[in-house]
């Protein structure tokens, strides 16, 4: 199958800072790939959709300005949580599709302290 | 708007028994549905496809149906092994444009 890959794994930050985690696809070009989050024992919730060359199309209640994404190529998107709170900690994963069937990244855990 | 749940009880089962999800909709029948395994810390990987006009898909040990009539989807494990244990995911396309809206899971722990 298609390899998604994303980085860093984990991250821990202090409060206000800001935090960049990449997706990419490897083996596939990608003009959208998805932003998901997933709180303990809960299940992913689409937070955006990234499209490349485009601004992303975020769901309903996702601030676009706390979460910025950027799809600057084929292979590439990032997610940027600006100014994290520890509400903001979270496991972050990313996904992308060359066809019906999501790939996705192994995820990113943010802490924020 | 459509509502899909699965149990999200955990499921424990003797090793070599057949483990049995469910996740069940209430309004109209999406055209096909997804399901993902999840192991603890990682991303989701995709297991099967499903479409609203297939009964049944399998892949190796892995079963999974789509009765419209009951409006639900089973998915099974047969023989299952200790390496099944993890969370599973139905999903399904929600908002369209590929955009997944996923169930709660389930989680299955097989005992050896």
């Amino acid at each position: 199958g298609a390899v998604v890959s994303q980085h860093p794994s984990w991250v821990i930050c202090k409060s206000g800072t800001s935090v960049k985690i990449e997706c990419r696809s490897l083996d596939f070009q990608a003009t959208t790939m998805f932003w998901y989050r997933q709180f303990p024992k809960q299940s992913l919730m689409l937070m955006a959709t990234s499209n490349e060359g485009s601004k992303a199309t975020y769901e309903q209640g996702v601030e676009k300005d706390k979460f910025l994404i950027n799809h600057a190529s084929l292979t590439l998107s990032t997610l940027t949580v600006t100014s994290a709170h520890p509400e903001d900690s979270s496991f972050y994963i990313c996904s992308a599709s060359p066809g019906n069937i999501q790939y996705f990244g192994a995820g990113t855990r943010l802490s924020v302290l | 708007s459509q509502k899909i749940e699965q149990n999200s009880e955990a499921l424990n089962i003797q090793e070599g028994k057949t483990a049995t999800l469910t996740c069940n909709y209430t309004n109209y029948s999406p055209a096909y549905l997804q399901w993902y395994r999840q192991d603890p810390g990682r991303g989701p990987v995709f297991l099967l496809l499903i479409r609203e006009n297939e009964k049944e898909k399998r892949k190796e040990r892995l079963k999974v149906t789509f009765d419209t009539t009951l409006k639900q989807s089973l998915f099974h494990i047969t023989a299952s092994q200790p390496a099944d244990s993890a969370t599973y995911l139905c999903a399904w396309e929600e908002y369209g444009n590929n955009r997944l809206a996923f169930g709660k899971g389930n989680q299955v722990v097989v005992i050896p």
